[in-house]
């Protein structure tokens, strides 16, 4: 089976960088992505890992090792409109759909 | 930039009845999905369809469910029979690439 976690709650201030963890157990996916939800709202597509590395767009940065079968999501200069649920989600080998980790709430404070 | 729509945005509905959830997926995409989220819990994948008919299910979407594309545009999922537990946001996403989710139905049972 796939199985992905994150830490349930981060918090952090304005301007901070906040890294938030996915650890994984997938027998094999094409990718990692990482996807913003905020309360009420709509799962919205950040970034995605198909290789080894990082990733940068804008703001975030997304990472993964394959290797450590682990990856993150870094937000920089955080600002309150980032206080949201973030998902990292893979899409296993042979298959179209996505599979959800836990999800991790940031709360960003002034 | 085009987006994936949904409607209603809120349903009620009593236990045992039938809803109909639409979605109208972004023009140029070929793969369309369903996920559902449990207040406060993962977004979790119900079915994918692709060249009209389903690619893939997963356990939750028994005989209670069906998908249906009935026209060019459109994209359903029917629920029979309805049941508490079936209370959730529904999700449709497409995708020619990455998975873009539309605004979600809040279905609630009573």
């Amino acid at each position: 089976g796939q199985s992905l976690e994150q830490p349930s709650e981060v918090t952090a201030v304005e301007g901070a960088i906040v890294q938030i963890n996915c650890t994984y157990q997938t027998s094999g996916f094409y990718g990692l992505s990482w996807y913003q939800q905020h309360d009420g709202g709509a799962p919205t597509f950040l970034s995605y890992n198909a290789l080894d590395g990082l990733e940068e767009t804008g703001r975030f940065s997304s990472f993964l090792s394959r290797s450590d079968s682990y990856g993150y999501l870094l937000l920089q200069e955080l600002q309150m409109k980032d206080s949201a649920s973030y998902f990292c989600a893979v899409r296993p080998l042979v298959t179209d759909k996505l599979i959800f980790g836990t999800g991790t709430r940031l709360q960003v404070f002034p | 930039e085009p987006e994936v729509t949904q409607t209603p945005s809120h349903q009620v509905t009593q236990m045992g009845q039938e809803v109909i959830l639409r979605c109208v997926p972004i023009s140029n995409h070929l793969y369309f999905y369903w996920y559902r989220q449990i207040l406060g819990q993962k977004v979790e994948f119900l079915v994918s369809f692709y060249n009209n008919e389903i690619s893939e299910k997963s356990e939750i979407f028994d005989d209670q469910f069906s998908v249906e594309r009935p026209d060019g545009s459109n994209f359903t999922l029917k629920i029979r029979s309805t049941k508490l537990e079936d209370s959730a946001m529904y999700f449709c996403a497409s995708s020619s690439g990455e998975q873009y989710f539309g605004p979600g139905t809040r279905l609630t049972v009573t």
